[in-house]
């Protein structure tokens, strides 16, 4: 069965500052994706970035960028330019590649704390 | 922007009483879930839905939930008869069939 590990349960960044957030997985399969969440205090969760395994370029969206080492199976999330509203719970996430009913199986999350 | 909407936001219950959360997924999405999560720790899958059936169920899924999509827009799921430890936050999610799924703001329930 996949697991997914985020081995920081609390994180803490300076305003305008970067920070990076760990997750590690555990999977037999080759193809599959990866996700990260955020939850904030209204415990909404917004798809943040996500990336396909079968992709070397890491992927990025606008402040937020992945590195993903499949080798290693290692997922981290980096935060540029860190905001006050970035402030909230991150959730690693993995899917299976095959089908499109796959569920998400997520890691037990990051508290991120934003310090003006 | 389209968004998944769900109802109730909080709903408080008694110990042994049925609740029905209900889910307005995203127009064109196809593929339904719900998942939940306990106050404080990780977010459980519990159920996929697709063309009118079950696709996938978790363990915690037992025989006191069920879902069911009664039209062209909701997607509910009831808890038969509810006990202490179902209190969470219970999530709706669709997708179209691309791999990102979106999630709804949740129904918090607190049974007592």
């Amino acid at each position: 069965a996949q697991t997914v590990t985020q081995s920081q349960p609390e994180m803490s960044v300076q305003e305008a500052e970067t920070v990076t957030l760990s997750c590690t997985y555990d999977t037999s399969e080759s193809d599959y994706y990866l996700f990260w969440y955020k939850q904030p205090p209204s415990r909404q969760m917004i798809l943040v970035i996500r990336q396909e395994a079968y992709k070397q370029q890491n992927a990025t969206e606008n402040r937020f960028s992945v590195n993903f080492q499949k080798a290693a199976k290692s997922f981290s999330l980096k935060i540029s330019d860190s905001q006050l509203g970035d402030a909230a719970m991150y959730f690693c996430a993995y899917r299976n590649y095959g089908g499109s009913q796959g569920n998400l199986i997520f890691g037990k999350g990051t508290k991120l704390s934003v310090k003006p | 922007e389209p968004e998944v909407t769900q109802t109730p936001s909080h709903q408080v219950t008694q110990m042994g009483q049925e609740v029905i959360l209900r889910c307005v997924p995203i127009s064109n999405h196809l593929y339904f879930y719900w998942y939940r999560q306990i106050l404080g720790q990780k977010v459980e899958f519990l159920v996929s839905f697709y063309n009118n059936e079950i696709s996938e169920k978790s363990e915690i899924f037992d025989d006191q939930f069920s879902v069911e999509r009664p039209d062209g827009s909701n997607f509910t799921l009831k808890i038969r008869s509810t006990k202490l430890e179902d209190s969470a936050m219970y999530f709706c999610a669709s997708t179209a069939g691309g791999p990102g799924q979106y999630f709804g703001p949740g129904t918090r329930l607190t049974v007592t």
